[in-house]
């Protein structure tokens, strides 16, 4: 499967827009690009997953770049509660996700 | 309605001794896989799945453990002679087939001591 490469560690303020980067350059045709957040003490969490087109749900957007060599996950107004470990994954369909080390958000008041 | 369930939420065991770590995956959902994270580690796959058959064990790290899983339901992971670097929070997950979105349980906080 695909390697990512995640920012550490990002802040945002309270009530902004929350932009988590991920590139993955070497990632294959078949392979889909998935997110997962882990909140302190809890389970990984799934947000939301792509192929090639954009992809919005209750929680957050998924925007893929044309060439599929990076995507960036917007959470649109972050909340205090969003502050968490976020993982992107690339995965064939079937495949086993390998977690990498993720973004450390903090979103600050 | 009911998530991923598993027990105990924490164990602390002795050096040697053997356990027993349970998981109860959402009802219908027949991809069941093991992960494991050390502390401020990353998740490590354990092991996968599929009904009662496990294809994918690659990522059990010694021979102490195993995992099984009857009816198509309930896992047990179980290790064997417990050492202290097995300390860490085992996480189990399922998914309604394989290739869709896992589910998370909150995991039991194993403490070898």
């Amino acid at each position: 499967d695909a390697k990512t490469t995640q920012p550490p560690s990002m802040d945002c303020a309270e009530g902004r827009a929350a932009n988590l980067p991920c590139n993955h350059s070497t990632i294959s045709g078949n392979e889909y690009v998935y997110w997962y957040r882990q909140i302190h003490s809890q389970g990984p969490q799934y947000i939301i997953h792509g192929l090639k087109n954009n992809e919005t749900n209750e929680m957050a957007s998924l925007i893929i770049t044309e060439d599929r060599k990076s995507s960036t996950l917007i959470l649109p107004h972050a909340t205090l509660r969003d502050t968490a470990v976020y993982y992107c994954i690339v995965i064939n369909q079937g495949g086993k996700l390998i977690f990498g080390q993720g973004t450390e958000l903090s979103v600050k008041p | 309605g009911a998530g991923v369930s598993q027990s105990p939420s924490n164990k602390v065991t002795e050096k040697g001794k053997d356990v027993e770590l349970r998981c109860d995956p959402i009802s219908g959902h027949t991809a069941l896989y093991w992960y494991r994270q050390s502390l401020g580690q990353g998740l490590e796959f354990l092991i996968y799945f599929q009904g009662n058959s496990a294809p994918d064990k690659s990522g059990l790290p010694s021979d102490r453990f195993s995992a099984e899983r009857t009816g198509g339901s309930v896992s047990t992971l179980t290790i064997q002679r417990t050492q202290q670097e097995d300390s860490a929070v085992y996480l189990c997950a399922s998914s309604l087939a394989n290739g869709t979105p896992l589910h998370f349980g909150n995991g039991t906080r194993l403490t070898v001591t």
